[in-house]
């Protein structure tokens, strides 16, 4: 069965401390695979997207990996306003886009 | 250029009452995914359209629908409605498969 698991589900860093998110995926076929962050009431705002094993794209504090199997969201040196909930998806080939539950990430000053 | 726009933002029905709910992609894009957000299950996939055909539908009952128009814009209905529709209701374009996919701001709906 088609799956994507995130973990942790939450996470507290002080600003500074860096740390990695992870996503693992089990699917049939990989267009390519998402990481939105999603701040509180409002709608997915695109991060990052990748499409095959090896690839790694960067922005500001982030960095994403994609593997065969999973993919690392890797935030450094975390400032507050990083604070929000992470959220991986992997579109299938039947164009169906599955999300996993998210990592909450809580950046403290 | 423009993101994807929802409309409503916000609204409240009754239950047995009937909703539908409007989504404009970014122009250029001609495929539009409708999601459903809940603390519970979170991101649940409802269906997604192309060229106003439907490619593939997720795992909800027939009360949700939707349809697409030649000018890319979608709407979604929900019939019947239960207090367990309440969500936030969201819409994502992408310009073709591969390609990025943006999300609206959601329409949230409270269902009483």
């Amino acid at each position: 069965e088609d799956q994507v698991t995130q973990s942790p589900e939450a996470l507290r860093l002080q600003e500074g401390e860096s740390s990695s998110l992870n996503c693992s995926y089990t699917v049939s076929g990989l267009r390519g695979l998402f990481w939105y962050r999603q701040d509180p009431g409002k709608g997915p705002e695109f991060l990052f997207t990748l499409y095959s094993a090896g690839e790694e794209k960067e922005k500001e504090r982030l960095k994403a990996t994609l593997t065969k199997k999973e993919s690392f969201l890797h935030i450094t040196a975390p400032k507050p306003e990083d604070s929000a909930t992470y959220l991986c998806a992997v579109q299938h080939n039947d164009y169906k886009l599955s999300f996993g539950a998210g990592t909450t990430v809580t950046v403290r000053a | 250029k423009a993101g994807v726009t929802q409309t409503p933002r916000y609204l409240i029905k009754t239950r047995g009452q009937q909703v539908t709910l409007s989504c404009s992609p970014i122009s250029g894009h001609r495929s539009v995914s409708w999601y459903q957000q809940t603390p519970g299950q979170g991101l649940q996939f409802l269906f997604e359209y192309f060229s106003e055909t439907q490619r593939n539908k997720g795992n909800f009952p027939g009360r949700f629908s939707g349809r697409q128009f030649s000018n890319s814009r979608s709407e979604m209905n929900v019939s019947t409605l239960e207090l367990g529709d309440s969500a936030l209701y969201l819409c994502a374009s992408q310009q073709s498969s591969g390609n990025t996919i943006y999300f609206g701001e959601g329409s949230w709906l409270t269902v009483v």
